[in-house]
């Protein structure tokens, strides 16, 4: 069946630094990934998306890659700012019945200063 | 701003109510969505609907039905609440397939006691 996996535990970083997290799917081979925040208590918003023909795409400080080798996204926040704090989620959509998204459990991100 | 409304951020009921939860979305989107969210479970399908008057099971639809008579509302309905239904639920919408970005409302969490 068709698996995403995003580390459950939470990532501490300092500010400034640069964060990245993983995104690893089996079972599946989208026609393209979303990454969405999620701040407690809220539902998620939407951030970037990248289709399967696409290495990589950028957004102010946020940097997401693809690759469909290795089955794996990584998502960056450059120069993180204790406002990034948050939980983020990614999804895979296309290519499956009904075109839906599925999310994986999202991985916490919290930036200290 | 696409803004999709849920009627209540908390809901607590009894093992066998019927319970209603409304979304509302004001941006004349074609398609709606009905999720739980479940620590390690990450979001979990369990309705959609592209059009009035029509619905489709997503991945978990056993024990909801859902109603959609006008194109901006989506009702999720749990026809006997038990207590393995207690959970976050989220309402999104978006404007084609899910190739575009969804809209989330900010959940309602739902408590069957």
């Amino acid at each position: 069946s068709q698996k995403i996996e995003q580390n459950s535990e939470a990532l501490n970083i300092q500010e400034g630094k640069t964060a990245t997290l993983t995104c690893n799917y089996t079972n599946y081979s989208p026609a393209y990934l979303q990454w969405y925040r999620q701040d407690p208590g809220r539902g998620p918003v939407f951030l970037l998306l990248i289709r399967e023909n696409e290495k990589e795409k950028r957004k102010e400080r946020l940097k997401v890659t693809f690759d469909t080798t290795l089955k794996q996204s990584l998502f960056h926040i450059t120069a993180s700012q204790p406002a990034d704090s948050a939980t983020y989620l990614c999804a895979l959509g296309g290519n499956n019945a009904g075109n839906m998204l599925t999310f994986g459990g999202g991985t916490r991100l919290m930036v200290k200063p | 701003d696409v803004k999709v409304t849920q009627s209540s951020r908390y809901l607590v009921k009894r093992t066998g109510e019927k319970v209603f939860l409304e979304c509302v979305q004001d941006m004349d989107h074609e398609n709606m969505f009905w999720y739980r969210q479940d620590p390690g479970l990450g979001l979990r399908l369990i309705y959609f609907s592209y059009d009035v008057k029509m619905k489709e099971k997503g991945d978990i639809p056993e024990g909801y039905s859902v109603s959609r008579e006008k194109k901006e509302r989506f009702s999720l309905i749990l026809e006997s609440a038990s207590t393995n239904q207690t959970s976050m639920y989220l309402c999104a919408s978006s404007i084609q397939g899910a190739r575009e970005k969804l809209f989330f409302g900010s959940g309602t969490q739902l408590s069957v006691l």
